[in-house]
C-alpha cells in the first residue's frame, strides 16, 4: 500500500498570512493527488484534484503543486473560514490511501 | 447527490448493511467509494466499486464487507459482517463528477452515517 504522510499534524496561522501544507508519498503517484477540507462535523469537500486542478467554485487563493512523491497545498492570504482539516489522498492505486491531515487553525 | 442510511449500533461480530443512493446520475457509469472516519480521527477510504463492476478493499474490511450495487434502484450497498469495536466511525458515501473521474477523486459526498460496535 502507498503511504501518505502529512506533517505537522497542526499549524497555526494569521489572517492573510501564507499557508504551506505538505504531504509525501512513499511512491511515484504519477499526479493522481488530491486534497481536501474537512470542517468539524462536516463531509470533506474536495478542493484540488489531479495535483494542481482548482475544483470548480474553490477560491483562488488555494492551490496545489507538486510532483513524484511531494505534494503541496498553498492558501495564499488565510481567511478564517479556511480553519478546518486538509487531507491528501492519492488514488494512483487502490487501497486510495488518505493522509493523516493537517489541522489549520 | 449521494445519501447514506442504515447506520446504528450492532454488538461485536454482528452486521450491518449501509446503502447509498444516488441522485442526478446513474451509479452504472460512475464509481463509488466508502470512506469511514473514526471519532476524532482522519479518513480512512475503505472499498470502491467502479463503474465496468471491478471492486477494492482496504486490508483492514477485505473478507468482512462487501460492496455491491443495484443498478435498477440506483443504490449501492456495504455488506458488513464480523464488525469489530474499531469499526466505529462514520461512514460516507462518495462518488466522482464527470469532470474528475479521469483521476478517481470524489466530489460528491454524503453526510455520512454513524456505525457503533460495542458490546
Amino acid at each position: 500500500d502507498i503511504q501518505m504522510t502529512q506533517s505537522p499534524s497542526s499549524l497555526s496561522a494569521s489572517v492573510g498570512d501564507r499557508v504551506t501544507i505538505p504531504c509525501r508519498a512513499s511512491q511515484n503517484l504519477a499526479g493522481y493527488l488530491h486534497w481536501y477540507q474537512q470542517r468539524p462535523g462536516k463531509a470533506p469537500k474536495l478542493l484540488i484534484y489531479g495535483t494542481s486542478t482548482l475544483q470548480s467554485g474553490v477560491p483562488s487563493r488555494f492551490s496545489g503543486s507538486g510532483s513524484g512523491t511531494d505534494f503541496t497545498l498553498t492558501i495564499s492570504g488565510v481567511q478564517p473560514e479556511d480553519s478546518a482539516t486538509y487531507f491528501c489522498q492519492q488514488t494512483y492505486t487502490t487501497p486510495a490511501t488518505f493522509g493523516g491531515g493537517t489541522r489549520v487553525e | 447527490q449521494v445519501v447514506e442510511s442504515g447506520g446504528g449500533l450492532v454488538q461485536p461480530g454482528g452486521s450491518l448493511r449501509l446503502s447509498c443512493a444516488a441522485s442526478g446520475f446513474n451509479v452504472s457509469g460512475h464509481y463509488v467509494a466508502w470512506v469511514r472516519q473514526a471519532p476524532g480521527r482522519g479518513l480512512e477510504w475503505v472499498s470502491i466499486f467502479y463503474s465496468a463492476g471491478a471492486t477494492a478493499y482496504a486490508a483492514s474490511v477485505k473478507g468482512r464487507f462487501i460492496i455491491s450495487r443495484d443498478t435498477s434502484k440506483n443504490l449501492v450497498y456495504f455488506q458488513m459482517n464480523g464488525l469489530r469495536v474499531d469499526d466505529t466511525a462514520v461512514y460516507y458515501c462518495a462518488t466522482g463528477s464527470t469532470v474528475v473521474t479521469p483521476v478517481d477523486a470524489l466530489d460528491v459526498w454524503g453526510q455520512g452515517t454513524v456505525v457503533t460496535v460495542s458490546s
